[in-house]
């Protein structure tokens, strides 16, 4: 059946550092992807998206490109700050409309 | 995108009771979903709300527990019936915005009694 799998958290790293957050699915055809943020306390933010093989989502310096040959939708950052401490999920959406999501992984900046 | 409230933010209810959860979007969509946020987890879908039809469950999911509304285009609302301790989550409203792209409301934090 159709899943999305994300590492587990928490992720803990100092601010300025380097941010990989992996996710990977299984599906039949080809999803749009999405990464999704929860700031605590709040609802889900769309962060960015992709809807076919090889597209870079990107927005507020985070990047994700979808990679049909890994079935992976990394999200990556190259210097965290202490206010992208949130929960992150990963999702798809295989046509039916309505989204699969990840296990969300949680992050937290240290200053 | 489309601005998506949640009424109420947050309850707190005795078991046995029900509680009714509204859903408010800007503009007009023609899907909207339901999703339960149980603690510490993800998003579980629990229906697909179509204005003029019925709702479509999920596995796991029965209408005498979650009936669902959708008189128009624009609003949605989701009971939570015959509550229990087990239902005490965040729920979440969202609508489908041209292709592909969802977006969620703020959400609705029951806790159970």
């Amino acid at each position: 059946g159709n899943s999305v799998t994300q590492m587990e958290g928490p992720v803990t790293l100092s601010e300025e550092a380097f941010l990989t957050i992996n996710c990977t699915y299984t599906a039949t055809g080809y999803p749009s992807l999405f990464w999704y943020v929860q700031y605590p306390g709040e609802g889900l933010q769309l962060l960015l998206k992709a809807t076919k093989a090889d597209d870079k989502g990107s927005n507020k310096g985070f990047e994700a490109t979808y990679r049909k040959e890994t079935t992976s939708f990394h999200l990556e950052k190259g210097s965290v700050q202490v206010s992208d401490s949130a929960v992150y999920f990963c999702a798809m959406d295989t046509g039916r409309r309505a989204l699969t999501f990840g296990s969300g992984t949680r992050l937290q900046v240290q200053p | 995108s489309a601005v998506i409230s949640q009424k109420p933010s947050r309850d707190i209810c005795q078991r046995g009771t029900s509680l009714t959860i509204q859903c408010q979007v800007d503009s007009q969509v023609t899907m909207m979903f339901w999703y339960r946020q149980q603690p510490g987890q993800s998003l579980t879908l629990i229906a697909t709300a179509n204005q003029g039809s019925e709702a479509t469950y999920e596995s796991g999911f029965v209408i005498d527990k979650f009936p669902i509304s959708r008189p128009n285009l624009t609003f949605s609302t989701l009971t939570v019936s015959n509550l229990s301790p087990e239902d005490s989550s965040i729920y979440l409203c969202s609508d489908q915005q041209g292709a592909e792209t969802q977006y969620f409301g703020p959400g609705t934090r029951l806790l159970v009694l």
